[in-house]
């Protein structure tokens, strides 16, 4: 079955830039989306089609894609950002959708 | 604004069913383009797509589940359901609903704690 692949861990001191990849064979052809989810909470969508932010999700967080990655970038990390980010999209037929293993943002 | 909540029964012996729930307002669970969508969360771990279903009735489940897996909707009582039989201890998670239009899931449910225990 399709996999998301996304390293388990990230830390990064308060200001400085978090980047957190996601890779899979059908990202090329299929949009990503990331989500933010905090302990005891349901997940929030912060990025949606690779790079389109919602709606009050604050300016720093950003996503790119590149061939079969796809990167969720947060600027000038805050405490606040602590927490773990899951990439999603769906198999090449588009039926299916899958969610990455999951990253833990530390904010040291 | 479309609002999800999930219920159903806290506890589940093995090898019975597992049936939640999902009732939707702010929308109708008929609205063109949309799938209504089950994932869930073992303690500790990653998030699980395990299937969803779209306004006209096509159902799409994740393939490892599949064989244990039936979701259907009520569209006099706007909602949707969850079956999952034959469940074991790995089957304990977080299951949310949650509604997809254009490929992502939002807004989503809170989310209810289903423990399979005897």
């Amino acid at each position: 079955s399709y996999e998301l692949t996304q390293p388990p861990s990230v830390s990064v001191s308060p200001g400085q830039t978090a980047r957190i990849t996601c890779s899979g064979d059908a990202l090329p052809k299929q949009y990503a989306y990331w989500y933010q989810q905090k302990p005891g909470q349901a997940p929030v969508l912060v990025i949606y089609k690779d790079s389109e932010r919602p709606s009050g999700i604050p300016e720093r967080f950003s996503g790119s894609s590149s061939g079969t990655t796809v990167t969720l970038t947060i600027s000038g990390v805050q405490a606040e950002d602590e927490a773990d980010y899951y990439c999603q999209s769906a198999d090449s037929s588009g039926t299916s959708w899958v969610f990455g293993g999951g990253t833990k943002l530390t904010v040291l | 604004q479309l609002q999800l909540q999930e219920s159903g029964p806290g506890l589940v012996k093995p090898s019975e069913t597992l049936s939640l729930t999902c009732t939707v307002s702010g929308g109708s669970i008929s609205s063109s383009s949309y799938y209504w969508g089950w994932i869930r969360q073992p303690p500790g771990k990653g998030l699980e797509w395990i299937g969803s279903i779209y306004y006209s009735g096509s159902t799409y489940y994740n393939p490892s589940l599949k064989s244990r897996v039936t979701i259907s909707v009520d569209t006099s009582k706007n909602q949707f359901s969850l079956k999952l039989s034959s469940v074991t201890a790995a089957d304990t998670a977080v299951y949310y609903c949650a509604s997809t239009l254009e490929g992502w899931f939002d807004p989503w449910g809170q989310g209810t704690l289903v423990t399979v225990s005897s």
